[in-house]
């Protein structure tokens, strides 16, 4: 079965520290997609990256990056020098693979996903 | 701008009372989902649709319906309200096929059943 294991429930840290959010997945596809998603206190789902299975490269978008091992089949997410405005919960999903349901599917599979607090 | 809107925002039920929570695209996707958030389970799926007249049995599909009669809107109805089913949901809509896009999430409505 397809799953999303993100086990930090809640991370603490103060401002300027870096942080990496842990993302582990589950899937018999060879074909795949992953997210994350952050949802801050106004409760909004905000997308932030979707990455394919066949694209292992680290990307960096200013302060995020995030890091795809197939090996371990993880796709963790760092925050660079954290700042208040990064608290939310960040949520890592998993999209389904169209050729193993014979069609197009874009169902997601959402991790439980991680509370960070970021203390001024 | 195209946006993915929900109404009510709030809503506030008795138990064995039908309900229905609204979702509204303006961005013309194929695609639109329903998930409901609890604590310490994420979002999990409900119903979701393909396109018009197209419907699918998420996850957590148990006491909710949804119908399809138009690309913008993607009712979901509860038939019966439960206490269980008092959550946060989500409504979300993609183009495109297997992955490819990512899902446009709308405000949310918070149903409480009492």
């Amino acid at each position: 079965a397809q799953k999303v294991t993100q086990a930090q429930t809640e991370i603490s840290v103060v401002e300027k520290e870096d942080v990496t959010l842990d993302c582990v997945y589950e899937t018999r596809d060879t074909t795949y997609y992953l997210f994350w998603y952050k949802q801050p206190p106004s409760g909004e789902l905000v997308f932030l990256i979707r990455r394919n299975s066949f694209d292992e490269q680290n990307e960096i978008s200013g302060r995020y990056s995030w890091n795809f091992q197939k090996s371990t089949s993880s796709f963790n997410f760092t925050i660079t020098a954290s700042q208040v405005v990064d608290s939310a919960v960040y949520f890592c999903a998993l999209s389904e693979s169209p050729i193993r349901y014979g069609g197009a599917t874009n169902k997601l599979i959402f991790g439980t996903g991680t509370l960070l607090a970021v203390q001024p | 701008d195209a946006e993915i809107t929900q109404s009510p925002r709030h809503k506030i039920t008795e138990t064995g009372r039908q309900v229905t929570l609204a979702c509204h695209q303006t961005w013309n996707h194929n695609n639109m989902f329903w998930y409901r958030q609890d604590l310490g389970h994420g979002l999990r799926l409900i119903h979701y649709s393909y396109g018009v007249q197209d419907t699918n049995k998420g996850e957590v599909s148990d006491g909710y319906s949804v119908s399809r009669s138009n690309t913008e809107d993607l009712p979901l109805t509860l038939e019966s309200a439960a206490s269980s089913q008092t959550s946060v949901y989500f409504c979300a809509s993609s183009d495109g096929l297997a992955g490819l896009y990512e899902q446009y999430f709308g405000p949310g409505t918070r149903l409480t059943v009492t």
